[in-house]
């Protein structure tokens, strides 16, 4: 099992640009989310799905769309990039949110906006 | 925003030292976890506490779950430099949102 596969790691986009950050697990996970992590802040939830079709916000979801149409991916979309996203993003997955299942997180991708 | 409260946000500790890190709420919490992130890492699952007043082990790091299950704490024995990183603490009480989480440094 590769577990939870982030890609790219690493990216600078220009402001105003767009891009998707991807996420694959391959553990049949019902849920996935996706977290950024900035310095002194922690990791703060910006949109989570527990299962194919349902998609939900979290605590920072301005900015960012999400959908959710297959078990095994969770792509993450910057439609008009700002330089307030530069962060670390994180997907992780768990099997099941409600029975407070263990988190796995993929590599994390640092994103530059300029 | 953060429900969970972590203390202290920094913690300096030399190298043999015990030292502990707190996690608090001001509602009662169904469980909690407990992540430990390496510099330049993803955080990785350390533990769950589910009963009150629990207690587990891991060698040289006890988890703690308060009576009232609105407190936790990480203890860890003689640090050693493996022990660098932050410690993150979550209840699914808060849509899986992390607290800010504990720096740990160690002075060797």
């Amino acid at each position: 099992n590769a577990g939870v596969t982030q890609t790219p790691k690493f990216q600078v986009l220009k402001t105003g640009q767009s891009m998707t950050l991807q996420c694959a697990q391959d553990m049949n996970h019902e849920y996935m989310s996706w977290y950024r992590q900035d310095p002194g802040m922690g990791l703060r939830l910006i949109h989570y799905s527990v299962g194919a079709g349902i998609t939900d916000q979290g605590e920072v979801p301005n900015g960012y769309n999400v959908s959710r149409s297959t078990t095994e991916d969770f792509p993450l979309r910057l439609l008009s990039a700002a330089p307030s996203q530069t962060s670390v993003y994180f997907c992780a997955s768990s099997y099941s949110m409600a029975d407070s299942a263990e988190l796995f997180f993929g590599s994390g991708t640092q994103l530059s906006v300029l | 925003g953060q429900q969970v409260m972590q203390i202290p946000q920094y913690q300096h500790v030399q190298e043999g030292e015990d030292f502990t890190t707190y996690c608090n709420s001001s509602t009662t919490l169904s469980n909690i976890q407990w992540y430990k992130q390496r510099p330049g890492g993803h955080p990785v699952f350390l533990i769950q506490l589910v009963k009150s007043g629990e207690v587990k082990k891991q060698k040289r790091l006890t988890f703690q779950f308060g009576e009232a299950k609105k407190n936790s704490s990480l203890h860890i024995t003689a640090t050693q430099t493996t022990d660098v990183g932050t410690y993150f603490c979550l209840s699914n009480d808060y849509k899986l949102s992390f607290g800010a989480g504990t720096t740990v440094t160690v002075r060797a």
